[in-house]
């Protein structure tokens, strides 16, 4: 069954204490990865798109990195307005999947 | 300048109503979706249009109706609403469709039904 599991949960970091979100998958023929943020109370916003193992996105203090399993989201050096829901979404071409995200929070 | 927009933003009704929420795009793309994002905050997709054809239709009962006037338009309308319909409607759009492209959220509608 085609699954997307995004971990932690839930994590607190202090500004400036860099961390890694990880979104790991199983689906049958992986087209594309997504990343995605989410505020409260508002949509998603894309943030990035991997579409082969050993591809890399980097966009200010975020790098997202691919494997054949697993994605991950790397904050370097984080700010308060880092926090937000980041969530992970896969593609078959036909089908997509959205993790149930992970839930950052960047303490001052 | 809002690229995807959706109305209302918060709905509150009862079991056994009828209601719509209605979606517009104006970024010019081909397909657009209904996704419901239920209280663990996990994000489900409901239905694809594609120039107005029906291209994703996943589980979802039969209660739930999607319209698409146009290419910019997708509205969702809901029969006989129950307390389980309770959740955030996200319409979305995209250039195409089948890899997956980068997609524009609404800002959402949070259905309550009492």
């Amino acid at each position: 069954e085609d699954q997307v599991t995004q971990s932690p949960e839930a994590l607190r970091l202090q500004e400036g204490e860099s961390s890694s979100l990880n979104c790991s998958y199983t689906v049958s023929g992986l087209r594309g990865l997504f990343w995605y943020r989410q505020d409260p109370g508002k949509g998603p916003e894309f943030l990035f798109t991997l579409y082969s193992a050993g591809e890399e996105k980097e966009k200010e203090r975020l790098k997202a990195t691919l494997t054949k399993k697993e994605s991950f989201l790397h904050i370097t050096a984080p700010k308060p307005e880092d926090s937000a829901t980041y969530l992970c979404a896969v593609t078959t071409g036909n089908q997509f999947y959205f993790g149930t995200g992970t839930s950052l929070t960047v303490i001052p | 300048d809002t690229a995807v927009s959706q109305t209302p933003k918060y709905l509150v009704t009862q079991m056994g109503n009828d209601k719509s929420i209605k979606c517009e795009q104006n970024l010019g793309h081909d397909t657009m979706y209904w996704y419901k994002q239920d209280s663990k905050k996990f994000l489900k997709i409901m239905f694809s249009y594609n120039n107005k054809e029906l291209i994703i239709n996943e589980t979802v009962p039969n209660r739930f109706s999607p319209k698409s006037p146009d290419k910019a338009h997708l509205n969702l309308h809901i029969n006989s609403l129950e307390l389980g319909d309770s959740a955030v409607y996200f319409c979305a759009s995209s250039q195409g469709y089948q890899v997956g492209p980068r997609t524009y959220f609404g800002p959402g509608t949070r259905l309550t039904v009492t």
